[in-house]
């Protein structure tokens, strides 16, 4: 398996355009993780989910933030409008439900200007 | 809710011995994971303990007390390269199961 893929890897948009970013979790995992990282606020759980159902978004900071996932191989998080705080390093990751590991993508840098 | 709470930054010495601790409250708790991060890059899972007592994964050893809401992540033989970030992480069942990190603890090996 190629591991969690997420795209795009670095993204730099204006403030108030609409982000997009995709995540492919491994093939058979049935929990998907979106965690924002920041220097100021570390790595903070965002959503996730279980068999693509939204389990826990009390971690979305804004109404600004919305995140799917339509299949088990395929989830986004959609920021709109975007603002220069939205700036961070965004992960996806995916686990089975027992077990210990997550795993991460590479991440997208998002730099709002 | 959760919270964690570990070191900020530790120093040590190539070949030295690092130990990295832990403290965690949650009401849902199942496990303790720890993960590191070298800049620029994603975070790679090292060991979890679900049980007290110690793990050990070649130079890596974690332990866990749950009864004190503690672990550690213990380093031997540092090596350069293990200069990166060591995040514990709370694996808690409340509403699901979920991973909630803690702040990090950045640790320079020096020469």
């Amino acid at each position: 398996d190629a591991g969690v893929i997420q795209s795009p890897r670095h993204e730099v948009t204006e403030m108030g355009q609409e982000v997009t970013l995709r995540c492919k979790p491994i093939s058979g995992h049935d929990y998907l993780f979106w965690y924002r990282q920041t220097m100021m606020r570390g790595l903070e759980l965002l959503i996730y989910f279980n068999n693509n159902v939204p389990i826990d978004d009390s971690g979305m900071p804004e109404d600004r933030f919305s995140a799917k996932m339509p299949n088990a191989s395929f989830s986004t998080l959609k920021i709109q409008p975007s603002e220069p705080r939205d700036s961070a390093v965004y992960f996806c990751a995916s686990s089975t439900l027992g077990g210990a590991e997550a795993f991460f993508g590479q991440g997208t840098r998002l730099t709002v200007v | 809710g959760q919270s964690l709470e570990q070191p900020s930054e530790v120093t040590a010495v190539e070949g030295a011995i690092v130990q990295i601790n832990c403290t965690y409250q949650t009401s849902g708790f199942y496990g303790l994971s720890w993960y590191q991060q070298h800049d620029g890059g994603a975070p790679t899972f090292l060991s979890y303990n679900a049980l007290d007592g110690l793990e050990e994964t070649g130079r890596f050893s974690s332990f866990l007390s749950r009864s004190d809401s503690y672990g550690y992540l213990l380093l031997q033989e540092l090596q350069m390269k293990d200069s990166a970030s060591y995040f514990c992480a709370v694996r808690d069942n409340t509403g699901g199961f979920k991973t909630i990190f803690g702040a990090g603890t950045r640790l320079f090996v020096k020469a």
